[in-house]
């Protein structure tokens, strides 16, 4: 399975941009890129996911390079809610049991 | 909403101990997932289940074994617990819908359990 890898952590400002870098030099052309986070106390929740084009949601976008290579989670204005530790996942087109394989993320840390 | 619920969120068991740990989901998914989750590993995957009956297993099956006999169901079994198996204990469960290149996961609150 392909790996990504991500900073340990990242500090942000309330209602400043956030952009969470993850690079995944070794994706092959079926690797979806999905990211998750986990609030404090809580599972991790769904955040978004894409292949090759740039993803919006209401809660982020996703942003992939055109190589593939690398990704950037953008959170348009954080708030203290959004304190978490976020994943970013390659997930293989393959697998038909939505199996996810988690690193150990980016800790962001949030201030007023 | 979908709702993964976890039998105990904190749990203390002795070494040697049989332990059940028990996940329902409410929303029909097909698919469930048994991770644990230790400071600088990230979550691992023990096992999951792609239907009532089976399962596979993921990175760390050992010392684990699971049970689904019930769709809604999907227990986790420490059959002689030990102090290495004290951890943050996550369940998941994801819809599993035919043609859908993804679907997503759905995590209960977790099960902190320690072994002494």
């Amino acid at each position: 399975d392909a790996k990504t890898t991500q900073p340990n952590s990242m500090e942000s400002n309330e209602e400043e941009p956030v952009h969470l870098p993850c690079n995944h030099s070794t994706i092959s052309g079926t690797d979806y890129i999905h990211w998750y986070r986990q609030l404090p106390s809580q599972g991790p929740e769904y955040v978004i996911h894409g292949l090759t084009s740039n993803v919006n949601n209401r809660m982020a976008s996703l942003a992939i390079a055109e190589d593939r290579k690398s990704s950037t989670l953008i959170l348009h204005r954080a708030t203290l809610r959004d304190a978490a530790v976020y994943y970013c996942i390659l997930r293989p087109r393959s697998y038909n049991t939505d199996k996810l394989i988690f690193g150990t993320g980016t800790r962001l840390q949030v201030f007023p | 909403d979908v709702k993964v619920t976890q039998s105990s969120r904190y749990l203390v068991k002795r070494t040697g101990e049989k332990v059940f740990l028990e996940c329902v989901q409410d929303m029909d998914h097909e698919n469930m997932f048994w991770y644990r989750q230790d400071p600088g590993l990230g979550l691992r995957l023990i096992y999951f289940s792609y239907d009532v009956k089976m399962k596979e297993k993921g990175d760390i099956p050992e010392g684990y074994s699971v049970s689904r006999e019930k769709k809604e169901r999907f227990s986790l079994i420490l059959e002689s617990a030990s102090t290495n198996q004290t951890s943050m204990y996550l369940c998941a469960s994801s819809p599993g819908l035919a043609g859908v290149v993804y679907n997503e996961q759905f995590f209960g609150p977790g099960t902190r359990l320690t072994v002494l």
